[in-house]
């Protein structure tokens, strides 16, 4: 089993949408955990980390269910600059799993 | 420009010859890693230096590839006899070990290094 799955995709959704992206991670003692959004053939970048409390940034609210193991990412208001790759990560133990990500087409 | 850094972005080489490349992290962050992917998937795990210390090898490292941070700033990963197999980006990221708990380690990637095994 995979330590982090994320759904895929892709996500096509028109501007101005809302949409969620979840994903699963396998080993209860994980420690922290991440989005990263990445753009067609350039490094990860930090989006926001996923505080126990959840936590908003803006359009982005991430949220993280330690009982269920899931982590969640929801935008709203999608905006055409958000069309990218998100990638969930979690870390256990300073060994960082990242998920093979979910792409987001955002459409005018 | 203050971010990581990785060199060279991009490298061609024949199937078996050796190949090395370069990671020069935040210059404060005291954590460096080194990542692999390859195209629809996220990065893999490869190893990671806390300061010069190699604390963690994933089982993707096989006996071929070889990694050392020697002074604990610039790190570097060598490749020996390549094989197609290994044609991937190889990311390299840093962090800060903050003491602050583990919520907030963050780390930021370099723009990697494209190699192509012919």
């Amino acid at each position: 089993r995979k330590e982090v799955e994320q759904d895929p995709g892709p996500f096509n959704v028109p501007e101005g949408a809302t949409v969620a992206f979840n994903c699963t991670y396998s080993n209860s003692a994980s420690q922290s955990f991440f989005w990263y959004r990445q753009d067609c053939r350039k490094e990860p970048k930090l989006l926001m980390s996923v505080y126990s409390s959840g936590n908003e940034d803006g359009r982005f609210t991430a949220q993280l269910n330690r009982a269920s193991q899931y982590i969640s990412l929801l935008i709203r208001d999608s905006k055409l600059s958000d069309s990218a790759t998100y990638l969930c990560v979690v870390n256990n133990f300073n060994k960082f799993y990242f998920g093979s990500g979910t792409k987001l087409n955002v459409k005018p | 420009d203050t971010g990581v850094s990785q060199d060279p972005r991009h490298k061609i080489t024949k199937r078996g010859q050796n190949v090395t490349f370069r990671c020069d992290p935040i210059s404060e962050h005291n954590r460096l890693y080194w990542y692999r992917q390859t195209l629809g998937q996220g990065p893999e795990f490869l190893t990671y230096f806390q300061n010069e210390a190699q604390l963690e090898k994933s089982r993707l490292l096989s006996d071929r590839f070889s990694a050392e941070r020697p002074k604990g700033s610039f790190s570097t990963l060598e490749i020996q006899r390549t094989e197609q197999g290994d044609s991937a980006m190889y990311l390299c990221a840093s962090s800060l070990d903050s003491l602050r708990g583990r919520e907030g380690d963050e780390q930021f990637f370099g723009p990697g290094t494209r190699l192509t095994v012919l």
